[in-house]
Order: C-alpha cells, then structure tokens, then sequence
C-alpha cells in the first residue's frame, strides 16, 4: 500500500490548548479516515471524508481533506483528559479493502 | 450488541508453538479483517474476509493462515510462531456499504 505519513509524532501540550496534526500521501485517494485508538484498545473512527475541500466536524473535532487530494489535517479545540491517545489517518483503497494506517500521533496532555 | 470481541487478551507463546487467535461480531458485517500492531507503528493488514468461505492476503500475510465458515467468525492461526509475531493483534469489521471499520480491543501476543 502507499505510505502515510503523519505529523508531529507526539504532541506534548496543555489542556484547553488547541492541537493540529495532518497526514500526507505522494499519492492521490478518495477517501480519508481518522481514527483514535486510546490505550489498550482498538482503534475508533472519529471523522471521514469523501471530497476533496471537504471540512467535517465532529464535537470538538474538525478534519479536512485537502484539495490536492494528497493530504489531511486534523484539529482538536480546547483540549481535554480524553483527548490522549494516538490519532491515525487512514484510507480505504476502495472495495473490501482494508485500511493503510499512517504511524499516528501520539497526544499526551500534560496537567 | 458486543460488536467485535477478541480472545484471549494476552498470551505468550514459545518459539515453535502454534495457536489460534478468535474473533467474533455479532453485527451481521460481511467484511473480516485482522491487522498486527508493532510498536509505534500503525496496524498493518494480514488477512481479510468478504464472506463465508472467500478471504484474501493482506499485506503481510506469510506465517499466518485464516478461515471463515460463518459470518459472525474470523479466527487466526499461527502455525509456527517466531519472536516477529510478536504483536497486538487486531481485527475489525464492516458492512459491505461503508468504510466505518469496527475493531475489537487487541490480542497482545509475545513470543520468546
């Protein structure tokens, strides 16, 4: 599959800080997917996109999916405990495929 | 519903031995996939299902066979297990209509 890659790899910030992280590919997709995996658990969807320009939301949580197709950026506002866990962008190359996994971006939530 | 559930939880195996690793959904998914988790990196896929009796290598399938003879089952098999099986181990499910991947909570497997 295409590789991801994904930045920063870990985020050290305060809570009620904002945080931003974004994902880029050398390749074009259809499809971009964050999920969240909180530790000792499996990973979770938070936030798809399927158009190019797309800005989706979710809470606290806004993901977009870059015009040029080759990229995404995920951000969190006013940051809270939950928060922490690793984030991953992922795509689907479309049928029953599974999903490539960028390395994620550990967020660590400093009191 | 359960959703997608996993067992065991941890297991550690000795060079050589083989196990299985189990998977269910109770969520009438037709899609079936195991991912490996290595440290600090993303989930790589092993093996994948589309239905009863039809699955399919991922990426990095070699020491591992699957088998699906129900919707609901996915089981993994590892049949000579060597310390880079060391992992947690993943598997997921979806409707054949959505990307919406649903995971289980992980096999931790270390083999010495």
């Amino acid at each position: 599959g295409q590789q991801l890659n994904q930045s920063p790899q870990s985020m050290f910030i305060q809570e009620g800080e904002d945080v931003s992280m974004n994902c880029t590919s050398s390749s074009i997709f259809n499809t971009w997917l964050w999920y969240k995996q909180d530790p000792g658990e499996g990973p979770v969807l938070l936030i798809a996109l399927y158009k190019a320009g797309e800005l989706t939301s979710n809470g606290r949580l806004t993901a977009q999916f870059g015009i040029t197709r080759k990229d995404s950026f995920l951000n969190i506002s006013a940051s809270i405990p939950s928060d922490v866990g690793i984030y991953f962008c992922s795509y689907s190359g479309g049928g029953a495929d599974g999903l490539t996994f960028g390395k994620g971006t550990h967020l660590i939530i400093q009191p | 519903n359960a959703g997608v559930t996993q067992t065991p939880k941890f297991r550690i195996l000795k060079i050589g031995q083989s196990m299985t690793l189990q998977c269910a959904q109770d969520m009438n998914h037709n899609y079936m996939y195991w991912y490996r988790q290595d440290p600090g990196m993303g989930l790589k896929l092993i093996y994948y299902s589309v239905g009863a009796g039809i699955t399919d290598k991922g990426e990095v399938p070699n020491g591992y066979n699957v088998s699906r003879s129900t919707t609901e089952d996915f089981p993994l098999r590892l049949e000579l297990a060597a310390p880079s099986q060391t992992s947690v181990y993943f598997c997921a499910s979806r409707w054949a209509s959505t990307d919406t991947q649903y995971f289980g909570p992980g096999t931790r497997l270390t083999v010495l």
